[in-house]
């Protein structure tokens, strides 16, 4: 089945900085992605779609200036969290769909 | 928008079957999906519907009805390695974007 690759799997960072997680498709190509959040416990919500050479779509409540999303080619997405604050603290998730959606492993954030 | 209820958790032991319901509205509909979490990890597909009926694959069955926004997952045969939890997602709208539901915490007991 297609592959997807997210980058880092884990990151710690400082309060006030920046990171910035990679999704990759590596056997297809993706005009789309989606970018969701997981809380311990509780379910994959969609922050956004991320469209190949056009802005993201965020989904209500989701701060398009703090959470930002390039789409640059068909097989590369990224997404950015500015300013970072310990609540945004999450597993943030990538996906790409062919029939079924493909996700990435998953990056934990910790914010300290 | 679209909105999926399934129960929050399941106890079964090894060997048994069991069946996990979902209940979906949406105002647009391309099909029902189910996914496998362990603590952890990433969702894993584990099947989907189009169409009503029964779509079977290995141990694990899924079912649709369009007509009653409803549809399951039957796991069989049940094995340890099966706790996990289960979401059920709607794949919907105009970018064809997955909206999953609450999860269910299955747990397989020896």
């Amino acid at each position: 089945g297609a592959v997807v690759s997210q980058h880092p799997s884990w990151v710690i960072c400082k309060s006030g900085t920046s990171v910035k997680i990679e999704c990759r498709s590596l056997d297809f190509q993706a005009t789309t992605m989606f970018w969701y959040r997981q809380f311990p416990k509780q379910s994959l919500m969609l922050m956004a779609t991320s469209n190949e050479g056009s802005k993201a779509t965020y989904e209500q409540g989701v701060e398009k200036d703090k959470f930002l999303i390039n789409h640059a080619s068909l097989t590369l997405s990224t997404l950015t969290v500015t300013s970072a604050h310990p609540e945004d603290s999450s597993f943030y998730i990538c996906s790409a769909s062919t029939d079924e959606a493909f996700f990435g492993q998953g990056t934990r954030l910790t914010v300290v | 928008g679209q909105s999926l209820e399934q129960p929050s958790e399941v106890t079964a032991v090894e060997g048994a079957i069991v069946q996990i319901n979902c209940t979906y509205q949406t105002s647009g509909f391309y099909g029902l999906s189910w996914y496998q979490q362990h603590d952890g990890g990433a969702p894993t597909f584990l099947s989907y519907n189009a169409l009503d009926g029964l779509e079977e694959t290995g141990r694990f069955s899924s079912f649709l009805s369009r007509s009653d926004s409803y549809g399951y997952l039957l796991l069989q045969e049940l094995q340890m390695k099966d706790s996990a939890s289960y979401f059920c997602a709607l794949l919907a709208g105009s970018a064809r974007q997955l909206t999953f539901g609450s999860g269910t915490q299955l747990t397989v007991l020896p």
